[in-house]
């Protein structure tokens, strides 16, 4: 059974700019959670997906956004980054309400 | 407006002794909680959980409090032993069962285990 997995591991960007970061869920899960974590905090969430669909969404900007494909995939789309979007991105997924399996993260670095 | 905290950063304790990591909240909606560890590069790892109509969960050396008059929980770790070294995030979920399975962590505690 493979495990949550994000891509890439690192990733560096300038002001402005846009990033994608990527998530294949754990086999036989149709649920995506994405957070984000500032250095010293705790994981925030961004926003689920259920079966292709937004199912729920935090206190984040619409310049955040994200996919689902129909194998239940993801992805986070960040537009015009800023220097206070620099993270880790951690990705989890489940089937639909139950536990979450977090993938290893995405550390977004915004100069 | 910080729902779930954890108001000690971290904590040092020796192996075999008993590691007790707290976390409180506000939120009154909140039915469901449980503890994640996180090694360093690694993605959080589920740990204990309980639900809120349960004041005690255990599950080999770790047992989960939880006082709901006080808005608090506890997770006890007995023996701790050096591979408990980690980052420990308390999370609660509002509803749970219902439409979404949204966590609300807290900032998490640093426990170091000495040898």
């Amino acid at each position: 059974e493979t495990g949550v997995t994000q891509s890439p591991t690192h990733l560096i960007k300038t002001r402005g700019q846009q990033v994608t970061l990527r998530c294949s869920s754990q086999s036989g899960h149709n649920t995506v959670s994405w957070y984000q974590q500032a250095l010293g905090q705790g994981p925030q969430f961004i926003f689920q997906y259920y079966r292709e669909e937004e199912n729920g969404r935090g206190n984040f900007p619409p310049r955040f956004s994200g996919l689902q494909f129909p194998n239940y995939s993801s992805e986070l789309n960040v537009n015009a980054l800023e220097l206070d979007d620099s993270a880790l991105y951690l990705c989890a997924s489940s089937w639909g309400t139950s536990e979450q399996f977090f993938g290893p993260g995405t550390r977004l670095t915004v100069l | 407006d910080q729902q779930v905290k954890q108001n000690s950063p971290s904590l040092s304790v020796q192996e075999g002794r008993i590691s007790i990591l707290n976390c409180d909240y506000t939120n009154s909606m909140f039915d469901y909680f449980l503890w994640y560890k996180k090694y360093p590069a690694e993605g959080p790892t589920f740990l204990i959980s309980i639900s809120s109509i349960k004041d005690k969960n255990e599950d080999g050396r770790f047992t989960v409090f939880l006082n709901k008059s006080a808005k608090h929980l506890s997770l006890h770790i007995v023996p701790s032993q050096p591979g408990d070294s980690a980052v420990y995030f308390c999370a609660a979920i509002a509803g749970y069962g219902g439409a979404t399975n949204k966590l609300i962590f807290g900032t998490g505690t640093l426990l170091a285990v000495q040898p």
